[in-house]
């Protein structure tokens, strides 16, 4: 059961640090997506990308950055910016006018 | 705005009992609503689709446009419903396919 890959499982960052989440599909999907989920909150969405070397800013974008060379992947980088960052990340992908699919998830905390 | 409120955070119920889980939300449109389920420890999956009118693993859910409502209902709850409900609308004019997630709802199904 392929699908959507999300590494690593759980990241520790330390303080002023960037670090990278991975989101890999084997689903030939075009479009991707990445959500932050919080206890009590929902899922609420970072970034997005509808097609390769495209991407678009969602609800909660600010203290993130997002890149899409390859179809396949969508790499997620929580930036020093983001005071916040402990949360549960969840990469998703679709095609047109269908459900999306989504990852096991990264569970990020702050050291 | 577009908004999806799930107004209980846990709804706990016997087994044999009946469920339902609500969902409002805010559109001026005619949007697209999903319901997802995260079981323990497995990814967040489609349930179901109100466009699909079908009934998954018992569950049914109806779009009532004058209340802006999409319940998820099922006559008679099983232990093995336990698990996290989200509701979920995407624009109609599929604004890059994003999703627009409720807050989420536990359900606890007691033997």
């Amino acid at each position: 059961d392929g699908g959507i890959t999300q590494s690593p499982k759980y990241l520790f960052r330390k303080e002023g640090q960037n670090v990278t989440l991975s989101c890999e599909q084997n689903l030939n999907h075009d479009a991707m997506y990445w959500y932050r989920q919080d206890p009590g909150q929902g899922l609420r969405l970072i970034y997005y990308s509808q097609i390769v070397n495209d991407f678009q800013k969602g609800d909660i974008a600010e203290g993130y950055s997002v890149s899409r060379e390859k179809k396949e992947s969508f790499p997620l980088t929580v930036t020093s910016a983001q005071k916040n960052p402990t949360a549960f990340y969840l990469c998703a992908s679709s095609i047109e006018n269908q459900p999306q699919h989504f990852g096991d998830g990264t569970r990020l905390s702050i050291l | 705005a577009q908004r999806v409120t799930q107004p209980e955070k846990l709804l706990s119920v016997f087994k044999g009992a009946p469920v339902e889980l609500k969902c409002n939300y805010s559109y001026s449109g005619s949007p697209e609503l999903f319901w997802y389920v995260q079981y323990s420890r497995q990814r967040l999956q489609l349930l179901l689709r109100h466009i699909s009118r079908e009934s998954i693993k018992g569950f049914t859910a109806d779009l009532n446009k004058g209340e802006t409502s999409f319940h998820l209902k099922k006559p008679f709850a099983q232990e093995e419903d336990s698990a996290m409900y989200y509701c979920a609308l995407q624009p109609f004019y599929n604004q890059g396919g994003k999703l627009i997630f409720g807050q989420g709802t536990e359900l606890s199904v007691k033997p």
